[in-house]
């Protein structure tokens, strides 16, 4: 099956630092990627949808200047987490889409966020 | 627009019993419908998915669902559960034309021995 790899798995950052966040489709071309946040017990909720060589689509209530995503190519999306504070604090987890298989996301392992 | 129901938060099973774990959709087109299992600090993990078809799905780990258009529902059993099967599990809904993902809140599975 189609791999999705996400890096770092778990990162701990201070207050007012900036955490880059990868996702990389090992072995498909992702034209979009999908990046989710997870609060604790809780649901995937949808931050933004990333095309290759476009401006990212963001949900509502997502802050795109903090939430900085770059998809600079197809096998590659980043999301970077500008100025984190504590409430940034969460588990984000990226989805890829191979255009060979519309019908499935293949997901990353995650990437557990914590703000000191 | 979509979205999904998963009925119960958690759900506590014996060892070797039957795993029901609920879930509803609405959709205002076909759906696409999957079961995905999530281990602590994991990504997600495809159990099963219908697209078209047999509406009766297998998938891994001896788990199968059936979509039920008629009830809206898709839900997800196992006829004996393995304390391996203890894990967070979550259904989603998308569709042919966009590939978005609505999740469930989520179903957690406790077996207990």
């Amino acid at each position: 099956g189609a791999v999705v790899s996400q890096h770092p798995s778990r990162v701990i950052c201070k207050s007012g630092t900036s955490v880059k966040i990868e996702c990389r489709s090992l072995d498909f071309q992702a034209t979009t990627m999908f990046w989710y946040r997870q609060f604790p017990k809780q649901s995937l909720m949808l931050m933004a949808t990333s095309n290759e060589g476009s401006k990212a689509t963001y949900e509502q209530g997502v802050e795109k200047d903090k939430f900085l995503i770059n998809h600079a190519s197809l096998t590659l999306s980043t999301l970077t987490v500008t100025s984190a504070h504590p409430e940034d604090s969460s588990f984000y987890i990226c989805s890829a889409r191979d255009p060979g298989r519309p019908t499935e996301a293949f997901f990353g392992q995650g990437t557990r966020l914590t703000v000191v | 627009a979509q979205s999904v129901t998963q009925l119960g938060s958690h759900v506590s099973v014996s060892e070797g019993a039957l795993v029901l774990l609920r879930c509803n959709y609405s959709s205002s087109v076909p759906p696409y419908l999957f079961w995905y299992v999530q281990y602590p600090n994991q990504g997600l993990q495809l159990l099963l998915k219908y697209t078209t078809g047999a509406t009766l799905v297998k998938g891994i780990n001896g788990f199968e669902a059936e979509f039920k258009k008629s009830e809206t529902s898709f839900h997800l059993t196992k006829p004996s559960a393995h304390m391996s099967d203890a894990a967070e599990y979550f259904c989603a809904v998308s569709t042919n034309t966009g590939n978005q993902f609505y999740f469930g809140t989520g179903t957690s599975l406790t077996v207990i021995p």
